[in-house]
């Protein structure tokens, strides 16, 4: 499997434009959690899904943030309209619950909002 | 109160020494499970070992070994014999068993730099 899949890899837009993350999970994982990295905030989880289903979205910051995940094998994070808060790397990871396997973590989508 | 807490945001050790960075963790689930992960300068998060709470012996993955103190809720990451290329963030997590979906909880992280 060539692990969990993020795009784009950099992301560079203006302020109020609309932005996508993409992220594909390892086949037969059933969690996948969206994380937000920031050197003042560290590593925050904005939303998780199992079995495609939101479970806890409470760590999504603002209504302008929003996450689907409309079948096991993608999901995406918008951010609609952008800020330069929102600034950050996204990570997306994923793992097989009842396995009790380690979280495996996409590589990041480092997005710029000037 | 924080779940997961590292109190070392920066650590150095010499090349060929060993360090450990710590974590304390905090919950009241019995089933838990202990993990840490790396973050090299290109971003990555590399996992390195995990910890079951019911596990009798420590983990330990190569130069890696988590010195698991259950009573007092510690979950220490002994790198032996540093290399260069252990210069990273290093991450601790914890997932409760009874929590939906596998969800983890991280520390902040501590700054390790190998020097030569």
């Amino acid at each position: 499997d060539a692990g969990v899949i993020q795009s784009p890899r950099h992301e560079v837009t203006e302020m109020g434009q609309e932005v996508t993350l993409r992220c594909k999970p390892i086949s037969g994982h059933n969690s996948l959690f969206w994380y937000r990295q920031t050197m003042m905030r560290g590593l925050e989880l904005l939303i998780y899904f199992n079995n495609n289903v939101p479970i806890d979205d409470s760590g999504m910051p603002e209504d302008r943030f929003s996450a689907k995940m409309p079948n096991a094998s993608f999901s995406t994070l918008k951010i609609q309209p952008s800020e330069p808060r929102d600034s950050a790397v996204y990570f997306c990871a994923s793992l097989e619950w009842q396995r009790n396997t380690e979280a495996f973590f996409g590589q990041g989508t480092r997005l710029t909002v000037v | 109160a924080q779940k997961i807490t590292q109190t070392q945001p920066g650590m150095f050790v010499q090349e060929k020494e060993a360090v450990t960075l710590d974590c304390t963790y905090d919950t009241s689930d019995p089933s838990y499970g202990l993990f840490w992960y790396k973050q090299p300068s290109s971003g990555e998060m590399i996992f390195l070992i995990y910890q079951g709470s019911y596990d009798q012996q420590n983990a330990t993955e190569g130069r890696y070994s988590l010195n698991f103190q259950k009573a007092r809720k510690s979950a220490n990451l002994v790198i032996s014999a540093s290399q260069l290329g252990d210069s990273a963030m290093y991450f601790c997590a914890m997932r409760e068993d009874n929590t939906n979906a596998g969800k983890s909880t991280f520390g902040d992280g501590t700054t390790l730099t190998v020097k030569p």
